[in-house]
């Protein structure tokens, strides 16, 4: 079982609000990544972070910003929410590729603006 | 750009048939392979790996996935179904060098009748 999480699961929000999305991980995994996920479409790379202090932007342009100040723990923040940011976000983490390794994700948070 | 391709969107079978889920990737230099399934309200998990060696690769629960190289794909099979099975599956692609982000498909919706 996978030590990663996410808060909150679900969440529904007005526009113009600032949130938060929060993912852990208890693995000590150096890298971890925000994908975000619409129905029936791919998932795509938002964030990612090779460990503290390291922030990159992904495939896919987004208005969020990440933060990574401890090891365990890469939130992610929407300034202003509009109804376009409505999706699935989902966080993972990984080893450093010492030897190729999966990534682990959390369950997800589910982001509804209106 | 680099792309992973899922040929079906959904799958229905019943239970005891037999399933091959189709997976394709662009990307010309060497790659890690993966099948994560997302069954119904669960996080995404990883099923099955390919890093190298044997191309005939078997996972979790009866699953098995051959990288054929010179197709560029890896397909996943499953001799006999279960309803249990019923999930979403997803290939991902990590190109070598790439500091392990995953590029994933679409995915497949597996609907297994009982």
């Amino acid at each position: 079982e996978a030590d990663i999480y996410q808060t909150p699961r679900y969440l529904v929000i007005g526009t113009g609000k600032k949130i938060t999305l929060e993912c852990s991980q208890t693995m000590g995994h150096d890298k971890m990544y925000w994908y975000q996920q619409d129905p029936g479409m791919e998932l795509h790379l938002i964030h990612y972070s090779y460990g503290v202090n390291s922030t990159e932007k992904g495939d896919l342009s987004s208005e969020s910003t990440v933060s990574r100040i401890r090891t365990e723990h890469f939130p992610l923040t929407l300034e202003s929410a509009r109804p376009s940011h409505t999706s699935q976000y989902l966080c993972a983490s990984k080893h450093r590729n010492l030897g190729a390794t999966e990534a682990f994700f959390g369950q997800g948070t589910r982001l509804t603006v209106v | 750009a680099q792309s992973v391709s899922q040929h079906n969107h959904h799958v229905i079978l019943s239970e005891a048939a037999s399933l091959e889920l189709g997976c394709n990737y662009s990307y010309g230099g060497t790659v890690n392979l993966f099948w994560y399934v997302q069954y119904p309200g669960q996080h995404l998990q990883l099923l099955l790996k390919y890093f190298s060696g044997d191309p005939l690769v078997k996972g979790i629960k009866g699953f098995e996935a051959e990288f054929i190289k010179s197709k560029f794909s890896f397909n996943l099979r499953k001799p006999s179904v279960q309803w249990s099975d019923t999930a979403e599956y997803f290939c991902a692609v990590n190109p070598r060098g790439s500091q392990g982000n995953l590029i994933f498909g679409k995915g497949t919706k597996l609907s297994v009748k009982p």
